[in-house]
């Protein structure tokens, strides 16, 4: 099966500072990632999509500058949580889309579970 | 707006029954759904792809059906077991959505001994 990996699995951090989270599709090419977050006993809300080789596209309400998103190949995003602050405190999963004999799908990474303090 | 809607939000059963889970959405231009496993503080487990060119898919003890027509899906588990607790998760992948997911609220499953 497709593997995606995260790291950090968790981080925490001081109010004010800026973490990096990277996606990695580990056994595919992905040229489209997402980026979720979850907060406790609720569904995953889309913040993002990552296409290789251009800028990411935000979902409404989601602050660009906040949370900064580069797919630098085909194996690799990253997600910058800048300025972090008690609020940014959720699980963040990426997945990547892989596709196979015309049929697309997504493979979760483990999340990454960031509390800012 | 495309929405995906799952029911019941809890359910807790007694080992080896048999059970259904609830997924609807309002968009019949369906590309596929996915049926996905949380477990607490993880991340997703694929469980079951569904084109919208079929009607159902099963692995093992798990299967899935898609009718377009009415906007629902299904999973079924048979024989649960206490392993089986986890939050199920459905999502909806649409036409002209750029492969995005639209995932529902989730089913959070308990099976007692």
């Amino acid at each position: 099966g497709a593997v995606v990996s995260q790291h950090p699995s968790r981080v925490i951090c001081k109010s004010g500072t800026s973490v990096k989270i990277e996606c990695r599709s580990l056994d595919f090419q992905a040229t489209t990632m997402f980026w979720y977050r979850q907060f406790p006993k609720q569904s995953l809300m889309l913040m993002a999509t990552s296409n290789e080789g251009s800028k990411a596209t935000y979902e409404q309400g989601v602050e660009k500058d906040k949370f900064l998103i580069n797919h630098a190949s085909l194996t690799l995003s990253t997600l910058t949580v800048t300025s972090a602050h008690p609020e940014d405190s959720s699980f963040y999963i990426c997945s990547a889309t892989r596709t196979s004999g015309g049929a697309q799908e997504q493979f979760f990474g483990p999340g990454t579970r960031l509390t800012v303090l | 707006k495309q929405e995906v809607t799952q029911i019941p939000a809890a359910l807790s059963v007694p080992e080896g029954e048999n059970l259904v889970l609830n997924c609807s959405f309002t968009d019949s231009a369906i590309y596929n759904l996915q049926w996905f496993r949380q477990d607490p503080g993880k991340g997703l487990t694929s469980l079951l792809l569904i084109q919208s060119s079929q009607r159902e898919q099963t692995s093992g003890r798990l299967n899935a059906s898609l009718d377009k027509s009415s906007g629902r899906s299904t999973l079924y588990i048979a024989a649960s077991q206490p392993g089986d607790s986890a939050t199920y998760l459905c999502a909806g992948r649409f036409s002209g959505g750029y492969n995005k997911l639209i995932f529902g609220a989730g089913t959070r499953l308990a099976v007692h001994p």
